[in-house]
């Protein structure tokens, strides 16, 4: 009965692979989340979707695709990974944006 | 983007109250205040929230003055398992953008 899920736990991959990170969430939320947590423990926010819309894209790559099937997956996709994409990327999930948010237990991505 | 600012550091004793506070200056009226913890190789996970003055759960304390420009967590008698980084986050309605602060890393000691 986990509030909120992420595929794969760890993704060990080549440069310039396209990989895909898998996100759901159980709890009815409206709004969902894709964070970067890099090697100093920095949490920053890349995206947001609120019922399968996206509300916020902030500066990040477009080599990063988030989908939104339906209001329960956001699913991120990366093209042609870099070294600096090396990092923890965390799903969260929230009735209201911003507020009481749930995380997922996180996907440690490493390109070689 | 609403910034919030954090001691980096805290170190503790089993059964001593710790209080960390966060500096948000340019808070917005919608803004809530919300408190998270992180332990190594795990998601972050809510502990407290509040708007304004104080609120209290099973775990912490949150004190948030008047002019809601900082708030303060408090942990009474800290554990072992406490040991954790701690994050503040801005969140609320509106169009904004949740931004975390750079944590409080708190070491409990025996």
């Amino acid at each position: 009965d986990t509030a909120v899920s992420q595929t794969p736990k760890y993704l060990v991959t080549q440069m310039g692979n396209d990989k895909s990170i898998k996100c759901e969430q159980n709890l009815g939320h409206d709004t969902m989340y894709w964070y970067k947590q890099d090697s100093k423990k920095f949490l920053k926010i890349m995206f947001s979707y609120n019922n399968k819309e996206l509300i916020i894209n902030e500066t990040v790559p477009n080599r990063f695709s988030p989908k939104s099937p339906d209001k329960a997956h956001l699913n991120l996709h990366i093209n042609s990974l870099e070294l600096g994409d090396s990092a923890v990327y965390f799903c969260a999930s929230s009735q209201l944006l911003g507020v009481g948010q749930f995380f997922g237990p996180g996907t440690r991505l490493t390109v070689l | 983007l609403a910034k919030t600012t954090q001691p980096i550091s805290m170190d503790s004793y089993e059964g001593q109250e710790v209080n960390i506070t966060c500096s948000h200056n340019n808070i917005a009226t919608n803004d809530y205040i919300t408190w998270y913890q992180q332990f190594p190789s795990q998601g972050p996970r809510f502990i407290i929230q509040g708007y304004k003055t104080k609120v209290t759960n099973e775990v912490a304390s949150l004190f948030i003055p008047a002019d809601r420009k900082s708030s303060t967590l408090s942990l009474p008698r800290v554990s072992l398992s406490d040991t954790a980084v701690y994050y503040c986050l801005l969140g609320g309605g509106g169009s904004y953008i949740p931004t975390f602060g750079r944590g409080t890393s708190l070491i409990v000691h025996p």
